[in-house]
């Protein structure tokens, strides 16, 4: 039962062009979503988030999406650059059954590549 | 502020072996999480604790135990190492509540069981 899903397992860009990284989940008491990128023999690190109560959130060159009738989220980068290949997971908070601490649940991680 | 840290970095098992993969917080976060990633795969949460003294079972708890017995500290422990848990754990913590959610995470560490 994945209740997050990212189903590009990889994304390949130019520099200075968009990149549009996209997520879909099934369970729709998640009321939280966030976007952690990973660099190799790293942690997972927190890139941006979004409430359930809005659907679109902006950081700098970082913009997420959240479209609740979808069930649907997307990362935009732009521009993209060399240093921002990582991978890129989604995650959810919230469910049926969460009663406390504040779990996440993953999506399976896409690769992005920036290429120069 | 050292963050998350794990230790050992990287750890090679035999079957049947046991150890305990250390996580310590200094950021006096009150919830401290473990995953486990496999290859092409997101993280799974094994166990979590929301203070001293409580942990609870996440999605994979299965061969694993945990304490929690002050607010730094949240060891992992593998009693009888098996060949399905190799993978690379990564240790998290953030503050409690659930106003933000950012977790924060530890470096891994990879560990293969033979």
């Amino acid at each position: 039962d994945q209740q997050v899903k990212q189903n590009s397992p990889s994304l390949s860009v130019q520099e200075g062009r968009i990149s549009i990284l996209n997520c879909d989940y099934t369970n729709s008491m998640f009321d939280y979503f966030l976007w952690y990128k990973k660099y190799p023999a790293e942690g997972p690190t927190f890139l941006i988030s979004i409430s359930s109560i809005k659907d679109k959130n902006e950081d700098g060159r970082f913009t997420v999406f959240l479209n609740k009738s979808a069930k649907h989220l997307s990362l935009h980068i732009v521009p993209s650059q060399p240093g921002d290949s990582a991978v890129y997971f989604c995650a959810a908070k919230g469910g049926v059954g969460e009663t406390s601490g504040s779990r996440l649940t993953f999506g399976e991680g896409t690769q992005l590549t920036v290429n120069p | 502020n050292a963050g998350v840290t794990q230790t050992p970095k990287f750890r090679i098992l035999k079957i049947g072996q046991s150890m305990t993969l250390q996580c310590t917080q200094d950021m006096n976060h009150n919830y401290m999480y473990w995953y486990r990633q496999d290859p092409g795969m997101g993280l799974k949460l094994i166990y979590y604790s929301v203070g001293a003294g409580i942990t609870d079972k996440g999605e994979v708890p299965n061969g694993y135990n945990v304490s929690r017995s002050t607010t730094e500290d949240f060891p992992l422990r593998l009693e009888l190492a098996a060949p399905s848990q190799t993978s690379v754990y990564f240790c998290a913590s953030k503050i409690s509540g659930t106003g933000l959610s950012e977790q924060y995470f530890g470096p891994g560490t990879r560990l293969t069981v033979t």
